[in-house]
């Protein structure tokens, strides 16, 4: 019963591959996001979406496509891998209740050779 | 300008004493959310403990307790009685406003280092 999971957890893959992670959270949250941690273990937002609507969207290359089917699930494509997409990807969810606090996914730890 | 400062890269604390990590904060928006992770060597993201701008108690949660100083604009992370599965690395984190974006900003975090 995994609040948040994540599939791939590793995903090594060739420079120029297009790649999928998804993202699944049985917490029936309304809210989730996709973050970036570099190796320097930076933790940075790409994403959200609540409700299925996309809230927020950082300066991230448009290779970066995220995909919401329904309010449990969210998905990541990146296109055109380069080696700097090379990190850890964390996927979150959140309610409103208990501020927002947000409940992270195992990550996915990518490795673009 | 940093949003979340963490200013200390790497803490060491003896078994069973206490530990505070440092976080101070920015922000003009009167409603926020304050909070601490964890991440353990094995890579994962734990919630500790959650304050909101307006509690007005410390918020504490088993071992861990948050410091909260408004004016001060700071919110240490307090871990009591330390154990050797406390050496990780500790995040503090900011969500501004309570509509639209719930956006988090994470700080660069402090590697503890628990020795036996």
């Amino acid at each position: 019963d995994t609040a948040v999971s994540q599939t791939p957890k590793y995903l090594v893959t060739q420079m120029g591959n297009d790649k999928s992670i998804k993202c699944e959270q049985n917490l029936g949250h309304d809210t989730m996001y996709w973050y970036k941690q570099d190796s320097k273990k930076f933790l940075k937002i790409m994403f959200s979406y609540n409700n299925k609507e996309l809230i927020i969207n950082e300066t991230v290359p448009n290779r970066f496509s995220p995909k919401s089917p329904d309010k449990a699930h969210l998905n990541l494509h990146i296109n055109s891998l380069e080696l700097g997409d090379s990190a850890v990807y964390f996927c979150a969810s959140s309610q409103v209740s208990g501020g927002h606090t947000q409940y992270f996914g195992p990550g996915t730890r990518l490795t673009v050779l | 300008a940093q949003k979340i400062t963490q200013t200390q890269p790497g803490m060491f604390v003896q078994e069973k004493e206490a530990v505070t990590l440092d976080c101070t904060y920015d922000t003009s928006d009167p409603s926020y959310g304050l909070f601490w992770y964890k991440q353990p060597s094995s890579g994962e993201m734990i919630f500790l403990i959650y304050q909101g701008s307006y509690d007005q108690q410390n918020a504490t949660e088993g071992r861990y307790s948050l410091n909260f100083q408004k004016a001060r604009k700071s919110a240490n992370l307090v871990i009591s009685a330390s154990q050797l599965g406390d050496s990780a690395m500790y995040f503090c984190a900011m969500r501004e406003g309570n509509t639209g974006g719930f956006k988090t900003i994470f700080g660069a975090g402090t590697r503890l280092f628990v020795k036996a």
